[in-house]
């Protein structure tokens, strides 16, 4: 186990809700990184936060928000849901130290959309 | 063309094989490979890191990177029905965030 948790687990929502997905840290990681996963591909980046600002993003569309906490948890917000989002939900967790960092993956959060 | 290519099988092989799994890349300033694991419904777990061409070796694990024809692969021997799941390459992009940039995955199946 990696020590990085998401909830929920699961959720199911219809086109057009909003949802918000947590992720906790590692204990003494400061920099979280979001994943989406869709069935049969790899994990594409979406954004990172350091120390609680947006540190780069990925090509996602700005529906797609997030949120760093000073205690280094995330949450991950979508907006105006389309089926297209429906996909494992990846957070990861890592400190880095000024030149390579290793990213340490949570379980996931699965959101279906109807 | 993709940042990162790997094919995603499925590939299937009989207990105690010698499995290869290979991935390339197009992005010669890359210097960070990494390999990861994920079984079914569960989140990416790091197998291995390496960051020079060359090989690296862990137990029955081998990483090998040949940075001049962007290639990268894992070995596993004396495989086991538990190495069962999907294995994902992953490059380090350090240009702006640190993000990781994934192959598609390949889905390994170990019969026994």
């Amino acid at each position: 186990e990696t020590g990085v948790t998401q909830s929920p687990t699961h959720l199911i929502k219809t086109r057009g809700q909003q949802v918000t997905l947590r992720c906790s840290s590692q204990s003494g990681h400061n920099t979280v990184s979001w994943y989406q996963q869709a069935l049969g591909q790899g994990p594409q980046f979406i954004f990172q936060y350091y120390r609680e600002e947006e540190n780069g993003r990925g090509n996602f569309p700005p529906r797609f928000s997030g949120l760093q906490f000073p205690n280094y948890s995330s949450e991950l917000n979508v907006n105006a849901l389309e089926l297209d989002d429906s996909a494992l939900y990846l957070c990861a967790s890592s400190f880095p130290r000024g030149g390579s960092e290793t990213q340490y993956f949570g379980p996931g959060t699965r959101l279906l959309v109807l | 063309q993709k940042e990162v290519e790997q094919d995603p099988g499925p590939l299937s092989v009989p207990e105690g094989a010698i499995v290869s799994l290979n991935c390339t890349y197009s992005n010669s300033a890359f210097q960070y490979f990494m390999w990861y694991r994920q079984y079914s419904r569960k989140g990416p777990e790091l197998l291995m890191y390496t960051y020079s061409s060359g090989n690296k070796e862990d137990g029955r694990f081998t990483a090998q990177v040949d940075k001049s024809s962007k290639y990268i692969s894992l070995f596993i021997r004396d495989s086991q029905p538990s190495d069962s799941a999907t294995y994902l390459c992953a490059i380090l992009s350090i240009q702006g965030a640190q993000k990781l940039v994934f192959g598609q995955g390949t889905r390994l199946t170990i019969n026994p």
